[in-house]
Order: structure tokens, then C-alpha cells, then sequence
């Protein structure tokens, strides 16, 4: 079964930080396969990153997605205040054919 | 602008069937995409439920296999999840999605329709 392991659960940051997110994939991952996605509160999930590291439209280059074989990286080079949000790597396998990581909550310090 | 719109019941008996309809608009979902089903349980991350394309042919999670059914009308622009034998750890915001076959990535959602089940 694969699965994926986001950390840290919570990263406490100040507008303007630096965030970088990890998703770890318990087996290698075809890094086509490998998307990120942000929820604001109260709203649906958005598509952020596809492809380990291709921007979805209209997402700002403040998002950065990269990594390959296991261990994949969001990074969020300058925190503004819609950023504060929880933020899931999700991953297109075998057994689920779709995976979603638990999540990592970025919250203002 | 693609838009996709769920709609049902936000209240469902124990042991009875959950039916959702997802409603889309800006596109046909008899263009060359997947139709998914996401859920998130009040507090908690997300879990697939499974998806289709326009020919039919599905995708199930296997850890709900044996309660779900998912089906498309094309002459209508939506397609619908059924789950059975609903329990309360099935209470949750139901998601539809507009899924990129080559790697299953979920490009569009609607906005999402909480379930609760309860007597």
C-alpha cells in the first residue's frame, strides 16, 4: 500500500518566512505523479503544483515544488497572508491508485 | 471556467445509501477527463473515493469498494456517487473533481457538500 507522510503537522511561521513542506513517499514515486494542493479554511482544495513541480494557472511563483524518487518539497519562498492555510501532497500509484498525505498546517507565528 | 457543483442530501440514515449528483458547467464530461469523488471527515485530511470516465470505466478505492458506486450520465453533464450501509465515520464534505488521466492530478473541485449521518 503506498503512503505518504507530510511533515512537519503544523509549521508555525511570520508573513514574509520562508516555509518548506515535506512529503515522503513510502515507495519511489514517478515525479509526473506527485501534485500539491492548499485549503484555505472553510474551502475546497486547490491545485498548486502538478508533476512534482509545474505550476497550475494563475498560481504565484512564490510556489516552488520539487523533489523526486521519495522525498518531495513545497516551498513557499514568501509567506503573505492568504498562504496560511493547510497544504496535502497527493500521489498517483498502485494500491490506492490515489493518495493524499495528511496534511501540513501553515499558521501564522 | 470550468465549475463543478455537488448536490443531495445533508442528512443520511445509519445503514441507508449516501446519493450525490455532481453537477458540471464549462466543460463536457465527455471530453478526454476523469469525474472524481473526494471526502474530508470534519477535522481530518482527504480520502479518494474513486472516479469515472465518460466510456464508464471506474476507479474505486479498495478500502471502500464494496459500498460504492459511481456513474455518469453524459447526456446531463453529471455524474453521481452512491455509497450503501452508510455508518457515522462515513460523515463527511463530499468533493467532486475533474481528474487529468495521465497522472490523476485533480484540477478542478466543486465547493463541497457536508453528509452527516444520523438518525
Amino acid at each position: 500500500e503506498s503512503v505518504l507522510t507530510q511533515s512537519p503537522g503544523t509549521l508555525s511561521l511570520s508573513p514574509g518566512e520562508r516555509a518548506t513542506l515535506s512529503c515522503r513517499a513510502s515507495h519511489s514515486v514517478r515525479s509526473t505523479y506527485l501534485a500539491w494542493y492548499q485549503q484555505r479554511p472553510g474551502q475546497a482544495p486547490r491545485l498548486l503544483i502538478y508533476g512534482a513541480s509545474t505550476r497550475a494557472t494563475g498560481i504565484p511563483d512564490r510556489f516552488t515544488g520539487s523533489g523526486s524518487g521519495t522525498d518531495f518539497t513545497l516551498t513557499i519562498s514568501r509567506l503573505e497572508p492568504e498562504d496560511f492555510a493547510v497544504y496535502y501532497c497527493q500521489m498517483y500509484g498502485s494500491s490506492p491508485p490515489v493518495t493524499f498525505g495528511g496534511g501540513t498546517k501553515v499558521e501564522i507565528k | 471556467q470550468v465549475q463543478l457543483h455537488e448536490s443531495g442530501p445533508g442528512v443520511v440514515k445509519p445503514s441507508e445509501t449516501l446519493s450525490l449528483t455532481c453537477s458540471v458547467s464549462g466543460d463536457s464530461t465527455d471530453s478526454g477527463f476523469y469525474w472524481g469523488w473526494i471526502r474530508q471527515p470534519p477535522g481530518k485530511g482527504l480520502e479518494w473515493i474513486g472516479d469515472i470516465y465518460h466510456s464508464g470505466s471506474t476507479n474505486y478505492n479498495p478500502s471502500l469498494r464494496s459500498r460504492i458506486t459511481i456513474s455518469i450520465d453524459t447526456s446531463k453533464n453529471q455524474f453521481s456517487l452512491k455509497l450503501s450501509s452508510v455508518t457515522a465515520a462515513d460523515t463527511a464534505v463530499y468533493y467532486c473533481a475533474k481528474v487529468v488521466p495521465s497522472a490523476k492530478y485533480f484540477q478542478y473541485w466543486g465547493q463541497g457538500t457536508l453528509v452527516t449521518v444520523s438518525s
